[in-house]
């Protein structure tokens, strides 16, 4: 069975700060991550992929994933209130499967 | 603006009742997917569907869900009879099968049963 950890948080940063949320996995088959973000009563929005290990940066977003210790993470730059929300991160065993599993997610907030 | 759309929003009902909750995915789209998200287990896949032709429904419990695809612009899931414990937000999410992993979500449906 494939399993997604996350810490649930809250993960607390001050404002302009950097946010790091951490994802490990169980899967040694997956090849496709993914983080969305939730915000409260929301439904979960793509904002980032990764499917090679290393670095991936869109915008004040970057991915990070290291696939020989299975894990995934996501740094958050500069960080704004507005980056509050609960961050859900997800596997995809690839191989004609569409089917990803989710993490719980962390909850961040971001303090003025 | 293209966007998976879900009804209803809410839903409260009672016990033993029927549920059916609807997706329209966006235009073009060709799988389907639909989960159940609780604070206990979080977000959940119940279902997907590929073409309209149902993959994998193995996280659904069988004795009282069902999900269809009548057409390419309508999924459903139906819950009969319902329980308190399936109260909790359910999601659609649709993708295309070229960019197999990026899933688009509706709005959910929150689900009540008391």
């Amino acid at each position: 069975q494939k399993e997604v950890e996350q810490n649930s948080g809250p993960l607390s940063v001050p404002e302009g700060a950097i946010a790091s949320l951490n994802c490990t996995y169980s899967d040694r088959g997956s090849q496709s991550f993914f983080w969305y973000r939730q915000y409260s009563g929301k439904s979960p929005e793509l904002i980032m992929s990764i499917y090679s290990n290393g670095d991936k940066e869109d915008g004040r977003f970057t991915a990070q994933l290291n696939k020989a210790s299975q894990y995934v993470s996501l740094l958050i730059r500069d960080s704004q209130p507005s980056d509050s929300a609960t961050y859900l991160c997800s596997l995809g065993s690839g191989a004609g499967s569409y089917q990803l599993t989710f993490g719980k997610g962390t909850k961040l907030s971001v303090i003025p | 603006d293209a966007r998976v759309t879900q009804t209803p929003r809410h839903k409260v009902t009672e016990m033993g009742q029927e549920v059916t909750m609807r997706c329209q995915p966006i235009l073009g789209h060709n799988t389907v997917f639909w989960y159940r998200q609780t604070m206990m287990q979080g977000l959940e896949l119940l279902a997907y569907f590929r073409n309209r032709a149902p993959l994998d429904d193995s996280g659904m419990p069988k004795d009282r869900f069902s999900a269809e695809m009548p057409d390419a612009t309508l999924a459903t899931l139906k819950i009969q009879p319902s329980e308190p414990r399936d109260s909790a937000v359910y999601f659609c999410a649709s993708g295309l099968d070229l960019a197999v992993d990026e899933q688009y979500f509706g709005p959910g449906t929150r689900l009540t049963v008391t």
